[in-house]
């Protein structure tokens, strides 16, 4: 059984620009939800998805998109990079047991996507 | 809507002394309550986790929480702590019932001196 696997590491980017990071989801889970850790504070939620759709979001702009394949890996998108996206994007994976993404399950998350913004 | 509060920015302690991280919610429904660790330079991994039956829980690391719903709390103690416990914990909440999104506290740094 592998685990959560995230590409790149780290990434560096300027202001303005564009990023994509990719995930790869524990095998047999079909939800995964991204987070964003900027440093010295806990992990804010961005969005989830299941079976391909968005689920749920948090409190960012829309500039944050995400996608996710029919293999159940996923790409986190961030157009128009601003300063304060620098952070670590953290990638977890689970298994929606019934419903939309209803789900007690444990959430594995993978070593992250350092990103620096300049 | 939920929030987590943990109480310590950083716990320093020593090597085989007892240890307690404190974590408090709010919630107007009920939650599951979960502590994940972080070392140095990699993801999150749960240590353990509250969903209901038996308030106490334990890691297999020797880690143990109590959920109290009166105070709505979840602390995190270990009665003798290693070296290899350094790290950051963090606490966090779900509501059942919707999509597993997990709110986090702001995390404690435990550090564990020789």
């Amino acid at each position: 059984e592998t685990g959560v696997t995230q590409s790149p590491t780290h990434l560096i980017k300027t202001r303005g620009q564009q990023v994509t990071l990719r995930c790869s989801s524990q095998s047999g889970h079909n939800t995964v939800s991204w987070y964003q850790q900027a440093l010295g504070q806990g992990p804010q939620f961005i969005f989830q998805y299941y079976r391909e759709e968005e689920n749920g979001r948090g409190n960012f702009p829309p500039r944050f998109s995400g996608l996710q394949f029919p293999n159940y890996s996923s790409e986190l998108n961030v157009n128009a990079l601003e300063l304060d996206d620098s952070a670590l994007y953290l990638c977890a994976s689970s298994l929606a047991a019934a419903g939309k993404g209803i789900s007690t399950d444990t959430q594995y998350f993978g070593p992250g996507t350092r990103l620096t913004v300049l | 809507a939920q929030s987590v509060t943990q109480l310590d920015s950083q716990v320093p302690v020593f090597e085989e002394a007892p240890v307690e991280l404190r974590c408090n919610y709010s919630s107007s429904v009920s939650v599951y309550l979960f502590w994940y660790v972080q070392y140095p330079n990699q993801g999150l991994q749960l240590l353990l986790k509250y969903l209901s039956g038996s308030t106490l829980v334990e890691s297999i690391n020797g880690f143990e929480a109590e959920f109290n719903k009166s105070q709505t709390s979840f602390h995190l103690r270990k009665p003798s702590v290693h070296i290899s416990d350094t790290a950051e914990y963090f606490c966090a909440v779900s509501r059942p019932g919707g999509y597993n999104k997990l709110i986090f506290g702001a995390g404690t740094r435990l550090a564990v001196h020789p």
